[in-house]
């Protein structure tokens, strides 16, 4: 099946800094969604991205399809930011199945 | 606020009890599903029923029984769990099961088994 991966797996920063987390996928997708997991365990949808760019405040996603990665980008980070980003695909063979990658545990400290 | 809700929010249960989750959506879409999210480990679609049907059955043990009565609602009822089922277990849905649609998430059910 298709395969998620998720770098860097951990990340830590200060507040205001700058990040951007990488998912690469091998093989062709339908959907691509960015969640946020929150300390609680709530996933909030950030992004739904099968190709090109997007932005929400100080998010921004970016999917090359063909070159079968996404990148979220997150600007001035608060501590609100920190918890897990998830990165899921709908690979074209399986319809509406969503494969999670293993996520990036952020930290922003203050 | 998603439009998913999921009760209870914790639960711990022995390994002989029965118990069951409960999935609610407010969005009026018409798929559903129950993920596993286990520690260390990427989250696993379980089940997903689409106009109440079950379209998808991840080869999930059947001590796990999942119940659609209308759109709105999803059960997944529990007996004779294992340790290694504590997990959190998220419920979904999404409008349609056709491809390209967004999955919105409930908070989840946080599951202890003793």
């Amino acid at each position: 099946g298709i395969q998620v991966e998720q770098s860097p797996p951990d990340l830590i920063l200060q507040e205001g800094a700058n990040s951007t987390l990488r998912c690469n996928f091998s093989d062709s997708v339908n959907n691509l969604q960015w969640f946020h997991q929150n300390p609680w365990g709530q996933l909030i949808n950030l992004f739904y991205i099968p190709s090109g760019t997007k932005q929400n405040g100080r998010l921004s996603a970016t999917t090359v399809a063909t070159e079968r990665y996404s990148l979220l980008y997150i600007s001035s980070s608060q501590t609100t930011d920190s918890g897990v980003y998830f990165c899921a695909v709908e690979p074209v063979q399986g319809a509406q199945k969503l494969v999670f990658g293993q996520g990036t545990r952020l930290t922003i400290n203050p | 606020e998603t439009g998913v809700t999921q009760t209870p929010r914790h639960l711990v249960m022995g390994m002989t009890n029965k118990k069951s989750l409960k999935c609610e959506q407010h969005l009026g879409h018409n798929a559903m599903y129950w993920y596993k999210q286990s520690a260390k480990k990427p989250l696993e679609l379980m089940f997903v029923y689409s106009l109440e049907e079950r379209v998808e059955n991840n080869s999930v043990p059947s001590r796990f029984s999942p119940e659609c009565p209308n759109s709105s609602h999803l059960f997944l009822h529990l007996h004779t769990l294992q340790p290694e089922d504590s997990a959190l277990y998220l419920c979904a849905s999404s409008r349609g099961y056709n491809g390209g649609e967004t999955q919105y998430f409930g908070p989840g059910t946080r599951l202890l088994v003793l």
